[in-house]
């Protein structure tokens, strides 16, 4: 089956500064790569996501990069504010499996103002 | 509803006793998954379901987690003789198949075992 990891597992950067996350995955059929986000006491909420088709992906402040051939794909998180303080988890999905989400372990990220 | 709904919100029960929580995926999605996670930590995954059958239950910890779900539709996770290190949250997701889309999240279940 599909192997997720996720780092690093806690993070803190300087409010303006920039976060990265990175997460590698073992199966090379999975298509599919979505990011979430965990506010404290709240449920997972997807931030961004990416397919295989695509290297980079942009929302505003937030990016995802994929690389197919290394399997291994990253958050990147610019000008960094203090409500981005959260939990985020990395997944991959294939649908030849149905769609079942592999996630990563979290990585737990402080803004300090 | 828009969402994933789950049930109850809150759950505290007896040592020993049997729960049952319940998730109602958004429909027309056809897979549905159940995580556990604990205070701090990760999402640990339990079982996942296409339509009413689960290809995967490899996550179920022990014998006394069982969960099913019918008419492709709502999910139940009962878990029995409950014991103190079964108190987290307990989070369904569910997706939509067809296309190789997110999983959208319930609020979950907190459940503590006292």
């Amino acid at each position: 089956g599909e192997n997720v990891e996720q780092h690093p597992s806690t993070l803190s950067v300087q409010e303006g500064d920039s976060a990265v996350i990175k997460c590698t995955y073992s199966d090379s059929a999975s298509n599919y790569f979505p990011w979430y986000k965990q506010e404290l006491g709240k449920r997972p909420q997807l931030i961004i996501d990416i397919r295989s088709n695509v290297g980079e992906k942009k929302d505003q402040r937030i990016a995802v990069t994929l690389n197919k051939t290394a399997k291994h794909f990253s958050l990147h998180i610019t000008e960094t504010q203090p409500e981005d303080s959260a939990v985020y988890f990395c997944a991959a999905s294939k649908r030849s499996t149905g769609n079942q989400f592999y996630f990563g372990t979290g990585t737990s990220l402080t803004v300090i103002p | 509803g828009a969402g994933v709904s789950q049930s109850p919100s809150n759950k505290v029960t007896e040592k020993g006793k049997d729960v049952e929580l319940r998730c109602d995926p958004i429909s027309g999605h056809t897979a549905l998954y159940w995580y556990r996670q604990s205070l701090g930590q990760g999402l640990e995954f339990l079982i996942y379901f296409q339509g009413n059958s689960a290809p995967d239950k490899s996550g179920l910890p022990s014998d006394r987690f069982s969960a099913e779900r019918t008419g492709g539709s709502v999910s139940t996770l009962t878990i029995q003789r409950t014991q103190q290190e079964d108190s987290a949250v307990y989070l369904c997701a569910s997706s939509f198949t067809r296309t190789n889309t997110e999983a959208f999240f319930g609020q979950g279940t907190r459940l503590t075992v006292v």
